[in-house]
């Protein structure tokens, strides 16, 4: 498909535990944001990628949170020993230009 | 929210009803978008307007900008129920990371 993808559609963990998810963008796209909606907490960016530059890291909650993008492309955002209240939806979304962004179906995580 | 109110938070109509939702927001902007989202996973592009802008269409929505207020609104009229979803609306910030309101669910009935 010519959308954004992510995988796991759904993740269910245990607490301490750590976990990888992933999207890969629209073709082309080289901005590249990773957010999380949560119900207390409502829509968050987290991370966003630009190319080859540094990536802005500013949204990160905590330093068991890291993501990176392997050739421009494909982004991996990794939890370590997660927590309960890292349950949340994390998107992922990929923009040409600053118009628009491009949203994929999100990976819900539940942490028991 | 991290960018400001969204009211109603909840809105529940009739079918060929319109539904209008409104955004406040606390920083300048170039341009601020609504987003739509279904069930709670992947949202949707709808409408850009930029600073420049007051009103823009597109189909049956209509956005409204006042950038005195730092307020948005946007309006779908004669709504289906197919509009149920959650309506959020962004602006952005820097980086172009988008920063949220907190959104209204729109509930359309049959």
């Amino acid at each position: 498909g010519a959308g954004v993808s992510q995988s796991p559609s759904n993740k269910v963990t245990e607490k301490g535990k750590d976990v990888e998810l992933r999207c890969d963008p629209i073709s082309g796209h080289t901005a590249l944001y990773w957010y999380r909606q949560s119900l207390g907490q409502g829509l968050e960016f987290l991370i966003y990628f630009q190319g080859n530059s540094a990536p802005d890291k500013s949204g990160l909650p905590s330093d068991r949170f890291s993501a990176e993008r392997t050739g421009g492309s494909v982004s991996t955002l990794t939890i370590q020993r997660t927590q309960q209240e890292d349950s949340a939806v994390y998107l992922c979304a990929s923009s040409a230009d600053i118009t628009r962004q491009f949203f994929g179906p999100g990976t819900r995580l539940t942490v028991l | 929210s991290q960018q400001g109110e969204e009211d109603p938070q909840a809105l529940s109509i009739q079918e060929g009803e319109n539904a209008t939702m409104n955004c406040s927001y606390k920083t300048s902007i170039n341009n601020l978008q609504w987003y739509r989202q279904n069930s709670g996973r992947g949202l949707v592009h709808l409408i850009l307007i930029r600073s420049n802008e007051r009103e823009k269409h597109s189909g049956r929505l209509r956005v409204t900008l006042d950038t005195s207020k730092k307020s948005s609104s946007l309006l779908i009229t004669a709504s289906r129920a197919a509009d149920t979803a959650s309506y959020f609306c962004a602006t952005v910030g820097g980086y172009n990371k988008l920063i949220f309101g907190a959104g209204t669910r729109l509930a359309v009935h049959p």
